[in-house]
């Protein structure tokens, strides 16, 4: 069964913190996204990559940042934590050559006080 | 960019009813359309997904349609039971160089009463 892990399943920080959160899969997937999700408004893309050192923007990358040093682990970065991006993150994680099925990791609960 | 539009954004059915949910999507290149569900704090799983060249697909008590020339795509759930309750997403995906970069909706909560 594929895993992808969160490292937090929440998370409280301070306005101005720089907050590190990480995502790991198990199944040497290429391709790694980034979603946050707030109620009315789905699941919005922030970064992906699909490769070690690649990174793209998604739909909203303001504020934040990505790192990918090893294939298995794509972390998101914000450098100075606003109010405005306490929100659910998701990570997700899909194999080259697939039927596009996303595995999704269970969600880290942001909350920027 | 692609912009998917869904509704409703709320959807109430008793028990046994039928459940439809709508999608419309901008991009004439978008060719996957997958369809996630998401119960309460968990995770979003693959249901069903359809692709450009099909215009519908069924899989047991769900199925989901397809019109290109329109530019929407349906689920379609039978026989609602209490456990199809969650919050359901479709999304729109060009493939390609954006391979898994799925576009989605907003969301719609589904709650069957039995």
């Amino acid at each position: 069964d594929v895993k992808v892990t969160q490292s937090s399943r929440y998370l409280v920080k301070r306005t101005g913190e720089k907050v590190f959160l990480e995502c790991v899969q198990d199944m040497d997937h290429e391709n790694m996204f980034w979603y946050r999700q707030d109620p009315g408004l789905g699941l919005r893309l922030i970064y992906f990559s699909y490769d070690v050192k690649m990174k793209e923007k998604g739909d909203i990358p303001e504020g934040y940042s990505v790192s990918r040093e090893k294939k298995e682990r794509f972390s998101l970065i914000l450098e100075s934590a606003s109010t405005n991006q306490t929100s659910m993150y998701l990570c997700a994680s899909v194999p080259l050559g697939s039927n596009e099925k996303l595995f999704f990791g269970s969600g880290t609960q942001l909350s920027v006080l | 960019g692609e912009n998917v539009e869904q509704h409703p954004s709320t959807l109430s059915v008793q028990e046994g009813d039928s459940a439809v949910i709508k999608c419309t999507y901008s991009d004439s290149a978008s060719n996957y359309f997958p369809w996630y569900k998401q119960e309460l704090g968990k995770r979003p799983q693959l249901i069903i997904d359809i692709r450009s060249n099909v215009g519908e697909k069924k899989d047991q008590r769900i199925a989901v349609t397809l019109n290109k020339t329109a530019k929407h795509f349906s689920l379609h759930i039978t026989e609602t039971q209490p456990e199809d309750s969650a919050v359901y997403f479709c999304a729109a995906s060009a493939g390609g160089t954006s391979y898994g970069k799925l576009t989605f909706g907003q969301g719609t909560i589904l709650t069957v009463h039995p």
